[in-house]
């Protein structure tokens, strides 16, 4: 079945520092890919949709300078918080659509900690 | 703007004890209901995808029904390692694919 890979799965930064997640289509290629973010005991919320090739699309509210997000091919798409702080600490979640019946398919998620 | 309202919060079932959890949900033309679990630390695994209302999927212990308003999914003879919470998600019809979740239901099995 469709497999999205990301990592890493855990990461401390010190603030003011800038840290990269991968999310890695496996068997699948994937135009759209999706992050997510995630604070406990609340629902999964979209942060921004990358396009393969072209610019992201960001959610209301979400800083684009300090979300960076590449989709350089057609099974990687990279997001990079940027200047981090305590507040950006949280659960963050990328998926893909595989194009077939399975709905979407998500990555194992990335604990971001800034200290 | 899309809602997705999950119902209970929280669930606490004895083993073998069957139950439903609940999706309300509103969505100006529904494409798809989607339903996962997720164990702690851990991205969503997708469940389910109902699409018409009178749609049923079942899976194992799980059962997903769909109707005009809400979804349920129903646990029958639930086992400790059903433990976890279900996610309830919608996606309209237009837009650019997104998906919107709700809180979800904690779901857990004593032995």
């Amino acid at each position: 079945g469709a497999v999205v890979s990301q990592h890493p799965s855990r990461v401390i930064c010190k603030s003011g520092t800038s840290v990269k997640i991968e999310c890695r289509s496996l068997d699948f290629q994937a135009t759209t890919m999706f992050w997510y973010r995630q604070f406990p005991k609340q629902s999964l919320m979209l942060m921004a949709t990358s396009n393969e090739g072209s610019k992201a699309t960001y959610e209301q509210g979400v800083e684009k300078d300090k979300f960076l997000i590449n989709h350089a091919s057609l099974t990687l798409s990279t997001l990079t918080v940027t200047s981090a702080h305590p507040e950006d600490s949280s659960f963050y979640i990328c998926s893909a659509r595989d194009g077939g019946n399975r709905g979407y398919t998500f990555g194992s998620g990335t604990r971001l900690t800034v200290v | 703007e899309d809602q997705v309202t999950q119902s209970p919060e929280a669930l606490r079932l004895q083993e073998g004890e069957s139950s439903s959890l609940n999706c309300s949900y509103t969505v100006s033309g529904l494409r798809g209901l989607f339903w996962y679990r997720q164990d702690p630390g851990k991205g969503p695994e997708f469940l389910f995808t109902l699409y018409s209302a009178g749609e049923e999927k079942e899976k194992e212990r799980l059962k997903a029904t769909l109707t005009k308003k809400e979804s349920f999914l129903h646990i029958t003879a639930p086992k400790p390692e059903d433990s976890a919470t279900y996610l309830c998600a919608v996606q309209a019809y237009g837009g650019y694919q997104k998906v919107t979740f709700g809180i979800g239901t904690k779901l857990q099995v004593i032995p």
